[in-house]
């Protein structure tokens, strides 16, 4: 079945520690997302990416690091320049280009707790 | 930039009324809007979206929503509530490069039997 694959689900890390949280789609979509979401505030958006190798920042890019080497995969890194990363993380994809009206497709998402 | 509110965190229907489920947006020129459910611990699901054309639009499970231009707002309604509706109600606008999207606060809907 095609989707958005999260790993893992449930991530504990220590302070100071970096980690990442893997999401690989089957789409075929050439855009893919990365959302934080908190209690009461939301979806905000970390990075997006419209195609291979390039990406922009989100509303709340500090402390969080991506990369997009394949189309298939777009892996966060949580680093310990967060300062509050406890958080349930969700990744996305859609079709891209100009005046995009497609709907996002998202992953099960990766709950992330800092002992 | 584009942006969506949810004046409500909460709505509590009684099984089989109506529900409403409020949004509004504020967009530069014509908006792509959009509505999502989650469930616990879940990604969020696509139910429908407003690109242009007729002001209703139908979607998944019964849902509806209603684009008013004049008022900024797209609200989301089903004529007879589930218990199983009971979720958490994300509105969401795309910029008109289609970039990116961006949701409101959600608003957390509990039908009671």
């Amino acid at each position: 079945d095609g989707g958005i694959t999260q790993s893992p689900k449930y991530l504990f890390r220590k302070e100071g520690q970096n980690v990442t949280l893997s999401c690989e789609q089957n789409l075929n979509h050439d855009a893919m997302y990365w959302y934080r979401q908190d209690p009461g505030q939301g979806l905000r958006l970390i990075y997006y990416s419209q195609i291979v190798n390039d990406f922009q920042k989100g509303d709340i890019a500090e402390g969080y690091s991506v990369s997009r080497e394949k189309k298939e995969s777009f892996p966060l890194t949580v680093t310990s320049a967060q300062k509050n990363p406890t958080a349930f993380y969700l990744c996305a994809s859609s079709i891209a280009g100009t005046l995009n009206t497609g709907e996002l497709f998202f992953g099960e998402g990766s709950r992330l707790t800092v002992l | 930039a584009q942006s969506v509110a949810q004046p409500e965190d909460q709505v509590n229907v009684a099984e089989g009324n109506p529900l409403t489920v409020k949004c509004t947006y504020s967009v530069s020129g014509n908006p792509y809007l959009f509505w999502y459910v989650q469930y616990p611990n879940r990604g969020l699901q696509f139910l429908l979206k407003y690109i242009t054309g007729d002001n209703l639009v139908k979607g998944s499970y019964g849902f509806e929503a209603e684009f008013n231009k004049s008022q900024t707002s797209f609200h989301l309604k089903k004529p007879s509530a589930l218990v199983s509706d009971s979720a958490l109600y994300f509105c969401a606008v795309r910029d008109i490069w289609g970039r990116d999207m961006r949701f409101g606060a959600g608003t957390r809907l509990t039908v009671k039997p």
